[in-house]
């Protein structure tokens, strides 16, 4: 069982949007750890989303936006493409285990 | 740009050691944190543990007992070693830049390491 909880899959029809959430604890995200978020393609190599909640790397669509509030962070994604297709995954550090965490990963369907 | 890229055996038996090397390009190894995380078949994310040049390795707690990091500036390259490897131990390895409490960027491709007699 992932430390952080990530629904198992989310869908959305081409255009529209979805929300991906991750919800953590008083050790991790309850502690200000930051969330980062990752795509990960079929086929391919995990690809960093999000990081420090809120922030995208260069080359990543302002389609992809996040938030966090107390031990919760989300994860939006609008104006959905096939492409879109994939697992996401939230990350924090854990006081508690003094470590990094994930979620167990979120199936996007478009 | 900066690469990284595994190497290392495909299949280990049961109770025997993995030994995994990431090979870093386009950045000096001293300069950064560099971790593994591997991803089991069907299953999520594992942080396995993360390496400095100057500073003690921090390991996840539930392979603590099994594991050892190390970093190597004269090649470029940091390496994984785990112990007394199961079935379960079977997935793909990443190596990866960045340390426990900050984003993992960039990813190597993956190596697939199958625990199997």
């Amino acid at each position: 069982q992932s430390v952080l909880t990530q629904p198992p899959s989310v869908s959305g029809a081409p255009g529209q949007g979805v929300t991906i959430s991750c919800t953590g604890s008083r050790s991790n995200l309850g502690a200000n750890s930051d969330v980062h978020w990752y795509q990960h393609l079929p086929g391919s190599v995990p690809k960093l989303l999000i990081f420090n909640n809120i922030n995208r790397p260069s080359g990543v669509p302002d389609r992809f936006s996040a938030s966090k509030s107390g031990t919760a962070a989300s994860l939006v994604i609008t104006g959905l493409q096939p492409e879109d297709e994939a697992d996401y995954f939230c990350q924090s550090y854990d006081t508690g285990l003094s470590g990094s965490v994930f979620g167990g990963g979120t199936k996007l369907t478009v | 740009q900066v690469q990284l890229q595994e190497s290392g055996p495909g299949q280990v038996k049961p109770s025997e050691t993995l030994s995994l090397t990431c090979t870093v390009s386009g950045a000096s190894i001293g300069t950064y944190y560099w971790s593994w995380i591997r991803q089991a078949p069907g299953e999520g994310l594992e942080w396995i543990g993360t390496s400095h040049s100057t500073e003690s390795a921090n390991y996840n707690v539930s392979l603590k007992s099994r594991v050892i990091m190390s970093v190597d500036t004269s090649n470029n390259q940091f390496s994984l070693k785990m112990t007394s490897l199961t079935t379960a131990d079977t997935a793909v390895y990443y190596c990866v830049r960045g340390g426990q409490r900050s984003w993992f960027d960039p990813w190597g491709q993956g190596t697939l390491v199958t625990v199997s007699s």
